[in-house]
């Protein structure tokens, strides 16, 4: 149990396009879900939370006009990276936590982003 | 302030060999502790978490923690690694909110 997926795996698109990435809890209600990015050798650095149904809450430095987060259902949330550029080529994580989760967040495999 | 540190960066042991992770923290109330693995190219896997109770936890894969609170450690043992263990592993504390800080990572290599 207790799985996420995230779609696509890896994506190449130009700069100034947008990109859609879909965050999905496959067997579990996902009250609260979070998207990461990290960067190469790092560890994750938390760009927003969303709860289903209300605004992402970004973190400090996050535009959240270049990272639009939707959390419409329990079950899937979408980070659009808009007019993406080169600095956004990053490897992009979502999570998600369940009602009966008792904070235990569960992770997506992840979404190569490579902006040319 | 709320951290996590996760002092070696990289650790190398040889397969068969005993394994330990180091992870402390610091945070002002009782903390939700987690470890988490991460292979190349790939999402996190929970191994183990504490919320409460018994000190002692037992995860996937054979891996253990124990949460020492006068030592605010949280650190992560197999007593022999295989070489499927290699891989990048994170500690991570409950924030509040649902939040997690993590630390920087530890990749472990394994030597056949």
């Amino acid at each position: 149990g207790a799985v996420v997926s995230q779609h696509p795996s890896r994506v190449i698109c130009k700069s100034g396009t947008s990109v859609k990435i879909e965050c999905r809890s496959l067997d579990f209600q996902a009250t609260t879900m979070f998207w990461y990015r990290q960067f190469p050798k790092q560890s994750l650095m938390l760009m927003a939370t969303s709860n289903e149904g209300s605004k992402a809450t970004y973190e400090q430095g996050v535009e959240k006009d270049k990272f639009l987060i939707n959390h419409a259902s329990l079950t899937l949330s979408t980070l659009t990276v808009t007019s993406a550029h080169p600095e956004d080529s990053s490897f992009y994580i979502c999570s998600a936590r369940g009602e009966s989760g008792l904070d235990t967040q569960y992770f997506g495999p992840g979404t190569r982003l490579t902006v040319l | 302030a709320q951290s996590v540190t996760q002092p070696d960066i990289h650790i190398t042991v040889s397969e068969g060999a005993s394994l330990e992770l180091r992870c402390n923290y610091s945070y002002g109330a009782t903390p939700y502790l987690f470890w988490y693995v991460q292979s190349p190219g790939q999402g996190l896997q929970l191994l183990l978490k504490y919320f409460s109770g018994d000190t002692l936890v037992q995860g996937i894969k054979g891996f253990e923690a124990e949460f020492k609170r006068s030592q605010s450690s949280f650190n992560l043992r197999k007593p022999s690694v295989h070489w499927s263990d290699a891989a990048e592993y994170f500690c991570a504390v409950g924030a509040g909110t649902y939040k997690y800080i993590f630390g920087t990572g530890t990749r472990l290599k394994v030597l056949a």
